[in-house]
């Protein structure tokens, strides 16, 4: 069993619709990103949690430490949104455990 | 000029070919790191460098090397290259522990 693991793998949905990705862990952390790739390949860094909730403008990650879970939330998704959504945990001084992504397509 | 540049971008070599992949970063951090990423798989930590005079292992390091030459750059090689090194490398940095990550472009490499 993978020690992150995200679902769902693969997420279809139209303009406007509210977008929700999960990401459970198995192990201790010290922090959790959600990470952005885009089609051409770049990753780019979401957010960083620890606790609690963070927003960045249509973006929402939460994070409940006891129950060992985390979620990406994107409101009025937009075709622009298309992309691989991927958490990772800190699990060690240097070490970040990847899980296997979500690929979400936004339909105009 | 982007924070994190790879080079190259793109890459076809041949089985057996010694092939350097190279990072630059000017964002300042003293953490550098070389990942890999198949289809399927999460990314997957190749070696890191907390700095120059550090260098360590990942999970995945056998058949590569690293190099780092200044606080700004690190290099990963490939001594001989073989199909199933066939990936996308990613370099990242972080300030310290605590902090997030800055990724590179990624250098989409096609071993034959």
């Amino acid at each position: 069993k993978n020690e992150v693991e995200q679902s769902p793998q693969n997420l279809t949905a139209q303009e406007g619709e509210f977008i929700t990705i999960n990401c459970s862990y198995s192990v201790g952390i010290s922090a959790l990103h959600w990470l952005q790739q885009h089609p051409g390949g770049g990753i780019v860094s979401l957010f960083m949690l620890s606790s609690g909730k963070k927003k960045h403008g249509r973006l929402i990650a939460t994070i409940n430490i006891q129950e060992k879970h985390s979620s990406l939330h994107i409101t009025a998704s937009h075709p622009r949104d298309s992309a691989v959504y991927i958490c990772a945990v800190r699990a060690g001084a240097q070490k970040l455990v990847f899980g296997q992504g979500t690929r979400l397509t936004i339909n105009p | 000029d982007a924070d994190v540049t790879q080079t190259p971008r793109n890459r076809i070599t041949k089985t057996g070919k010694r092939i350097m992949l190279e990072c630059s970063q000017t964002k300042g951090h003293d953490r550098m790191y070389w990942y890999r990423q198949d289809p399927g798989l999460g990314l997957r930590l190749i070696y890191y460098s907390f700095d120059v005079k550090d260098i360590n292992k990942g999970e995945i390091s056998d058949g590569y090397s690293v190099s780092r030459q200044a606080q700004a750059k690190f290099s990963l090689s490939l001594e001989s290259a073989i199909p199933n090194q066939t990936a996308l490398y990613f370099c990242a940095t972080s300030e310290g522990q605590g902090d997030g990550y800055t990724f590179g472009s990624g250098t989409r490499l096609t071993v034959v």
